[in-house]
């Protein structure tokens, strides 16, 4: 079964309003982290979150071990935010890596 | 700022001829990672090399394998490419694993005609 699953696969905002991404793992992890990449464009990362809370500007990454999940909510987005955002995760077992299938974000002026 | 460096950024070819993509970190990294992105942004991993280890992919073909003179370079060749071959192909670097965070460079954008 998949590792990780990534939700919604696609979100369309306007500008200003805040996005909340969620990736869910149904594994036990070395690490979490958040990528974004613009269309057409190399992966950037964003977060490098096993556990807990992390700030970056409007950016805000969450990882609730006991829970399996790992959000990044985005405040206040700008249009420079369209892009996709990927969730990938070290599996403790075996060290694999896995990738979510993504999140598509627009966010229209 | 670019410390992961990959040529060409982009590479057209026929099926059947054999291609070579390059990969150059300068962060100290003693691990790089070769990935394959599809046309649905999928990534898979497919190699990962650290102090001369090389982790394969099962699910990677045969024709793909990775070449790497020292710490700071890992290339990928391709024998033989087929069109299901055409993507992206990331490759990134780490300290000791990929437990610490992953730097990319910018891709190689490969199409088979």
């Amino acid at each position: 079964g998949q590792q990780v699953q990534q939700s919604p696969a696609s979100l369309v905002l306007q500008e200003g309003e805040n996005a909340e991404l969620q990736c869910n793992f149904s594994t036990s992890l070395n690490s979490m982290q958040w990528f974004y990449q613009r269309p057409g464009g190399s992966l950037v990362s964003l977060f490098y979150n096993p556990s807990g809370t992390k700030h970056s500007g409007r950016l805000t990454s969450t990882t609730v071990i006991k829970e399996r999940r790992s959000s990044l909510h985005i405040s206040s987005s700008q249009t420079t935010d369209s892009g996709t955002y990927l969730c990938a995760l070290e599996r403790r077992s075996n060290n694999r890596i896995f990738f979510g299938d993504g999140t598509q974000l627009v966010v229209k002026p | 700022e670019t410390a992961v460096f990959q040529t060409p950024n982009y590479h057209v070819t026929q099926v059947g001829n054999e291609v070579s993509f390059n990969c150059k970190q300068t962060l100290g990294h003693d691990t790089m990672y070769w990935y394959k992105q599809d046309s649905k942004k999928l990534l898979k991993i497919m190699f990962s090399y650290n102090n001369k280890q090389l982790i394969v992919n099962e699910t990677v073909p045969r024709r793909f394998s990775p070449q790497s003179s020292d710490k700071a370079h890992l290339n990928l060749r391709i024998k033989s490419v087929e069109p299901e071959d055409s993507a992206v192909y990331l490759c990134a670097s780490s300290y000791w694993s990929s437990a610490e965070t992953l730097y990319f460079g910018s891709g190689t954008r490969l199409t088979v005609l």
